[in-house]
């Protein structure tokens, strides 16, 4: 059972808007931090926000983050196919002094 | 741009001692003040994080499995290992070692990750 709760999967339609969320609790999200990691088939998981809306460099601005309380959301617009992923959120806990994630959400285009 | 591999042994029997190295190249481990980490995979699973270590050497586990880690730096090799002792089947899983954020709390570079099987 993963600290953080994210919906097993979503999916959408090339162009849609999706939006995928990760709740938490005031020890973790609510205190700290917010990450998502996109984790492609077959390949190492990626950062794709830190510091709950920063983008590294190279994440196209399709995406965006947000975080309110003790829940956070991802959201993907102008889906395309190679958006097909599983997606992680993680925070640190204070009270575990260690990190923690979700479950993952697999992503998937119709 | 720094990158991270990982090697060992990728069968382990039960009971034994996982051992994993992460070597790093296009920068030095002890040159600036990262932690760097272990996170781990089971197979169709989620991700779980095992532990990071300060550039001084210093370390956090996660509580789940501080009893059976222990981590380290080889600043001459500009490597980092993993041993998890008393391992059982629930241990296997693709590790990945990874280079954290800036704060320590987030894994911004990962390795491509290895297969560890437990089995006798």
């Amino acid at each position: 059972q993963s600290v953080l709760t994210q919906p097993p999967s979503a999916s959408g339609t090339p162009g849609q808007r999706v939006t995928i969320s990760c709740s938490g609790s005031r020890s973790n999200i609510g205190s700290n931090s917010l990450y998502w990691y996109q984790q492609l088939p077959g390949t190492a998981p990626k950062l794709l926000f830190y510091m709950s809306n920063q983008r590294p460099s190279g994440v196209p601005d399709r995406f965006s983050g947000s975080k309110s309380g003790t829940s956070a959301s991802l959201a993907i617009s102008g889906l395309r196919s190679e958006d097909e992923a599983d997606y992680y959120c993680a925070s640190w806990d204070d009270s575990l002094s260690g990190w923690v994630f979700g479950g993952g959400t697999k992503l998937t285009v119709l | 741009q720094v990158q991270l591999q990982e090697s060992g042994p990728g069968l382990v029997k039960p009971s034994q001692t996982l051992s994993l190295t992460c070597t790093v190249s296009g920068g030095s481990i002890s040159s600036a003040t990262y932690y760097w980490t272990w996170i781990r995979q089971p197979a169709g699973k989620g991700l779980e994080w095992i532990g990071r270590i300060y550039t001084s050497g210093s370390t956090s586990y996660n509580p789940s499995l501080t009893s059976r880690v222990t981590m380290s730096l080889d600043t001459s090799k500009n490597q980092f290992s993993l041993k998890l002792s008393s391992v059982t089947a629930a241990d296997t899983a693709v590790y990945y070692c990874a280079r954290a954020c800036s704060n320590g709390n987030c894994a911004a570079t990962w390795g491509q990750g290895t297969l560890v099987t437990v089995s006798s």
